[in-house]
């Protein structure tokens, strides 16, 4: 089906260690995007990628960094991870303009401990 | 700068009885307004969006949504709701003008009770 592919689902990690979050998409769609999801805060942007070859900060950028691998792939490294990185990340993406709406991806859950 | 209040953070309610959860938006310029369903253990998926027009939007699975501009808000409405409406709800903000940042409210927590 198409849509947004997020891996892993699930991941632990101990402080200091560092992991990359894989997305990619099959629909075509110039933007993408990296959030993250913590109780009670709703969902806040770490970074997005407006089109290919472009990726700016978002609300919470700090501990990250992304890359736009081509125009189906958007990543997410975090070099030295921290309890306070313990979050659900979601990737989305989107078609021509903001109006078109977002298509998000299951997600992966991260565990730092 | 952008921001919404989604005015509940939990709503129970009974089956087959009516549902509004509340969303207000504070924003300079023109917006586009989105709601959002999060079921358990999943991603985002759209519900209803509204860009311009008419200010009553219907979207998928029963659910309208009204764009009050005086009152900023965009409430979201189903007459009448099932077991399986229970989820957690998200109403979002967009610049109109052509940013590529989407503000998400933090979240309602619609419980269905038999």
């Amino acid at each position: 089906n198409a849509g947004v592919t997020q891996t892993p689902k699930f991941q632990v990690l101990k402080t200091g260690q560092s992991m990359t979050l894989q997305c990619a998409q099959d629909m075509n769609h110039n933007s993408m995007y990296w959030y993250r999801q913590d109780p009670g805060m709703g969902l806040r942007l770490i970074y997005y990628s407006a089109s290919e070859g472009t990726t700016d900060k978002g609300e919470v950028p700090n501990g990250y960094n992304v890359s736009r691998l081509n125009k189906r792939e958007f990543s997410l490294r975090l070099e030295s991870a921290a309890p306070s990185q313990t979050s659900v990340y979601f990737c989305a993406s989107s078609g021509p303009g903001q109006g078109y709406g977002y298509t998000f991806g299951s997600g992966t859950r991260l565990t730092v401990v | 700068a952008q921001s919404v209040t989604q005015l509940d953070s939990q709503v129970p309610v009974f089956e087959e009885a009516p549902v509004e959860l509340r969303c207000n938006y504070s924003s300079s310029v023109s917006v586009y307004l989105f709601w959002y369903v999060q079921y358990p253990n999943q991603g985002l998926q759209l519900l209803l969006k509204y860009l311009s027009g008419s200010t009553l939007v219907k979207g998928i699975n029963g659910f309208e949504a009204e764009f009050n501009k005086s009152q900023t808000s965009f409430h979201l409405r189903k007459p009448s709701v099932h077991i399986s409406d229970t989820a957690e709800y998200f109403c979002a903000v967009s610049d109109g003008g052509g940013g590529f940042k989407t503000i998400f409210g933090a979240g309602t927590r619609l419980f269905v009770k038999a």
